[in-house]
């Protein structure tokens, strides 16, 4: 299994406060990604990384902010979390699609409710 | 503007019935990936496949097939001979090689196999 370790798997949090969810990954991959699921819309991308302090926005990024000061660590702070931004979040990783790499490989997952 | 669209939302068939989930892209690009990704009750993401946009022939794995047809922008994933193992949801997604990679995921189709 790829080694990737979301941190943590399941929170609960006040509205408003402040949160942060953190991805560690010991492959060495070039690029990290956050999504949100939630019924009825899929996977829907966040923001993503293609290497250290390089960052861009996705799809859902109002709310969100992320760094990324290490290879290994892709940090997603909600800065004054609120009750739309209860979901499941997932990270993942890859080498890159210009490589010879077959999946990009995704964590287990982390379960905020935002109350 | 990259897009991927599952317009089956949800299926049911009766076990040892063939199944195909629909897959519709739009891109740009000349140069791009297509996956699919199964999500069990458990909840993991389990890679299926990755196709790139210079490779349409088509793939067998085991009870799984893919149709990739460029000119339609489809990559189609049929089961065959359905079993109750395969009820999940599936998700097909695209990734513009020259966008840094960053892939964008459809809505998912829940698949129900009732025994």
């Amino acid at each position: 299994d790829a080694g990737i370790t979301q941190s943590p798997r399941h929170k609960v949090t006040e509205t408003g406060t402040p949160v942060t969810l953190r991805c560690h990954q010991t492959e060495n991959h070039r690029y990290m990604y956050w999504y949100r699921q939630d019924p009825g819309h899929g996977l829907r991308l966040i923001h993503y990384s293609y290497g250290v302090k390089d960052t861009d926005k996705g799809e859902v990024s109002d709310g969100y902010s992320v760094s990324r000061s290490k290879t290994e660590d892709f940090l997603l702070t909600l800065e004054s979390a609120t009750s739309s931004q209860t979901s499941v979040y997932f990270c993942a990783i890859s080498p890159g699609t210009g490589t010879q790499y077959t999946e990009a490989f995704f964590g287990q997952g982390t379960r905020l409710t935002v109350v | 503007a990259q897009k991927v669209t599952q317009a089956q939302t949800e299926i049911s068939v009766v076990e040892k019935e063939d199944v195909t989930l629909d897959c519709v892209y739009e891109t740009r690009d000349t140069t791009y990936y297509l996956f699919w990704y199964k999500q069990p009750p458990s909840g993991e993401l389990v890679f299926l496949i990755r196709r790139n946009s210079f490779d349409e022939q088509n793939e067998i794995s085991g009870r799984y097939s893919w149709n990739f047809q460029k000119s339609t922008s489809s990559f189609n994933f049929t089961i065959t001979a359905s079993q109750v193992v395969d009820s999940a949801v599936y998700f097909c997604a695209l990734s513009e090689a020259w966008r840094d990679d960053k892939i964008i995921f459809g809505k998912g189709t829940r698949l129900h196999i009732l025994p």
